[in-house]
């Protein structure tokens, strides 16, 4: 399995909703990062996940909240969101070693109304 | 800090053609990995070649290749017999060697590659 799993890929919620996203990776990955993507700009970091704890957080707003129950694991808790937060949503993992190179997922596109 | 930037917004290139698309980078490193992904409409970031700084030799993967010019801090992506199915965003990253799963993979603004038939 080389893949890196998110689910759901499309997400409507609003405002005052909690929802939360999904990734999952069985390539033995240590490490695992979710970026934020705005309409054909770069993804921007938010988390790093390494060896299951946080490792860097990008001044995220608190209303994202993120977690790593175990190695495979990574969720992303959402709740309060503003609308532009709306956004595609990339989970990736590496090897977290010298060889560098991430495994990205195909997102969750996330609309806030 | 690192910086990357590609300088095309977007290229337009004929099926069957060669393209190459730009990216200078800043660094104070002396190691590190340089990246060349494709997004296409389905969203998913692919790797397309990577490059290790301390390689002189050029990586190639199929009909990707590129030009490394450490000294001028530039990693051109060439592709060759152009296909509509290359029909993507391109980024272009920077990931120092060392630093582990903390190593953050810096993009480029990207370049929007159209492959016309």
């Amino acid at each position: 399995d080389t893949e890196v799993t998110q689910t759901p890929k499309h997400l409507v919620m609003g405002m005052t909703n909690k929802k939360s996203l999904k990734c999952e990776q069985h390539m033995g990955h240590r490490a695992m990062y979710w970026y934020k993507q705005k309409a054909k700009k770069p993804p921007e970091l938010m988390f790093v996940y390494s060896y299951e704890k946080l490792s860097i957080n990008e001044s995220v707003p608190s209303r994202f909240s993120p977690e790593c129950p175990n190695s495979s694991l990574l969720n992303l808790h959402l709740h309060a969101l503003q609308p532009e937060d709306s956004a595609l949503y990339l989970c990736a993992s590496s090897q977290g070693d010298r060889y560098g190179g991430y495994t990205f997922g195909s997102g969750t596109r996330l609309t806030v109304v | 800090a690192q910086t990357v930037t590609q300088s095309q917004p977007e290229m337009s290139v004929q099926e069957a053609e060669t393209v190459t698309l730009s990216c200078t980078y800043d660094t104070s490193e002396s190691n590190y990995y340089l990246f060349w992904y494709k997004q296409p409409p389905s969203r998913q970031m692919i790797l397309v070649i990577r490059q290790e700084a301390y390689k002189q030799q050029n990586a190639t993967e199929n009909r990707f290749s590129v030009n490394f010019q450490k000294a001028a801090k530039s990693f051109s992506l060439k592709i060759s017999d152009s296909q509509l199915g290359d029909t993507a965003m391109y980024f272009c990253a920077f990931m120092p060697l060392y630093g582990g799963a903390t190593n953050k993979l810096i993009f480029g603004t990207g370049t929007l590659l159209a492959v016309q038939p």
